[in-house]
């Protein structure tokens, strides 16, 4: 069965800083891919999904990019930090032959200072 | 877009009452499916519901696609169903929008 996993758990990071986040899957071959974040415990916002390697759809113009370097890795960077990028960034995979199940990730807490 | 709209945005339930989630939408899909998570942040399936009605357990959901809303029912509510449950929909292979949930306390 498909496992996803993220790192880090946690992170702090001052504003300005940064960021890399990773995301990797197992189990499973050429996945959807899909970065949410949830910030102020509610509400799931899409920030980038992604059918391949080196294919990136944003749904946000913002200081964060993403990238797909291999077709189970899923990478969310930013140059620089702000404070309103603070938040529970998931990631998340797309499985089922309608789309129909989602496998989450254990998420990054990520708060920016 | 799409939108989504969960109600109640909060709920507090004594354990062992029903309670009676509603996502309303606003534009026709054939993907909706209900999440609940935790109070650790992880998020679980709980229906893959476009139409019609689905239970599983003391939880049961139904969607009424032509008008556009789907209902998720609790039974003999538990400490354990404590969390966020999320109404997610989207059509063809469109990333799924998620509503703000609904955040259920279930008090002992």
């Amino acid at each position: 069965s498909q496992t996803i996993h993220q790192w880090p758990a946690t992170l702090v990071q001052p504003v300005g800083s940064p960021l890399s986040l990773e995301c990797t899957v197992e189990g499973t071959s050429n996945p959807n891919l899909y970065w949410y974040r949830q910030a102020a415990g509610r509400g799931l916002q899409l920030l980038f999904y992604s059918v391949g390697i080196g294919q990136i759809s944003s749904e946000v113009p913002q200081n964060l990019s993403a990238s797909r370097p291999q077709d189970r890795q899923f990478i969310l960077s930013s140059k620089k930090l702000l404070l309103s990028d603070s938040g529970f960034y998931l990631c998340v995979l797309r499985a089922g032959l309608w789309g129909d199940t989602q496998y989450f990730g254990p998420g990054t807490r990520l708060t920016v200072l | 877009g799409i939108q989504v709209e969960q109600s109640p945005p909060d709920l507090i339930l004594q354990e062992g009452a029903n309670s009676t989630l509603r996502c309303n939408f606003s534009d026709s899909v054939n993907n909706l499916q209900w999440f609940h998570q935790n109070p650790w942040g992880q998020l679980i399936n709980l229906f893959y519901i476009p139409s019609g009605t689905k239970q599983n357990g003391r939880l049961s959901a139904t969607t009424v696609a032509t008008e556009r809303y789907s209902l998720l029912y609790i039974s003999s509510s538990q400490t354990t169903d404590s969390g966020v449950y999320f109404c997610a929909v989207g059509s063809g292979n469109t990333p799924l929008v998620f509503g703000k949930g609904t955040r259920l306390s279930v008090i002992a």
